[in-house]
């Protein structure tokens, strides 16, 4: 069972928003910064979102990222299907003195 | 360009051992953090360990606390997993990720294609 819980499954139609949950406590997201990875499997994930909103270079404006209190949120706008993957959220967790993910989310594009 | 290039992985029998590692390329190696990660088959991404950018600071993960050392050699640019008394839980795809100035900082920012890694009698 993972530290950080998101639901199992997401899903949209191409052009909709799509928000991911990804809920912690105390220790990690509500002490710490949330971050937001897109992950084919076998291929190398991709960091989309570090520090709960910044976005790095390369990464599309329709990925964007929240938190609010000890939870994350990642969305996407103007999905689209290539979109569809496994997001993980993950933060450093100050109880356990390391880093904890959620259990992946797999979006679907309808 | 980053680029991160893991290697070691393979087949090994419960109780044995493998030692994994990572050349790294294209920024300036001992300014930054770096971790392993893994992903289980069918399972999502794990973290495993993390290591300051001097390597004066080591961290695991509860799972492979004592079993597992992390270390990085500056002057080759290259991270290091040794991995003891492997079980079959470990049976990963093992990723090399780039992390910030600090293991609890930014998260990871470039990942490598990953090593896999097999314990099965």
């Amino acid at each position: 069972q993972s530290v950080l819980t998101q639901p199992p499954s997401a899903s949209g139609t191409p052009g909709q928003r799509v928000t991911i949950s990804c809920s912690g406590s105390n220790s990690n997201i509500g002490t710490n910064t949330g971050t937001w990875y897109q992950y084919l499997p076998g291929t190398a994930p991709k960091l989309l979102i570090h520090t709960n909103n910044q976005r790095p270079s390369g990464v599309p404006d329709r990925f964007s990222g929240s938190k609010s209190g000890t939870s994350a949120s990642l969305a996407i706008s103007g999905l689209q299907s290539e979109d569809e993957a496994d997001y993980f959220c993950a933060a450093w967790d100050d109880s356990l003195n390391g880093w904890v993910f959620g259990g992946g989310t797999k979006l679907t594009v309808l | 360009e980053v680029q991160l290039l893991e290697s070691g992985g393979g087949l090994v029998l419960p109780g044995g051992s493998l030692r994994l590692s990572c050349a790294a390329s294209g920024f300036t190696f001992n300014n930054y953090a770096m971790n392993w990660v893994r992903q289980a088959p069918g399972k999502g991404l794990d973290w495993v360990s993390g290591i300051s950018f001097s390597g004066g600071s080591t961290y695991y993960a509860d799972s492979v606390k004592g079993r597992f050392t992390v270390s990085r050699d500056n002057s080759q640019n290259t991270l290091y997993l040794q991995m003891n008394s492997l079980r079959a839980d470990d049976t990963a795809i093992y990723y090399c990720a780039k992390g910030g100035v600090a293991v609890r900082l930014l998260g990871f920012d470039n990942w490598g294609q990953g090593t896999p890694v097999t314990v099965s009698s």
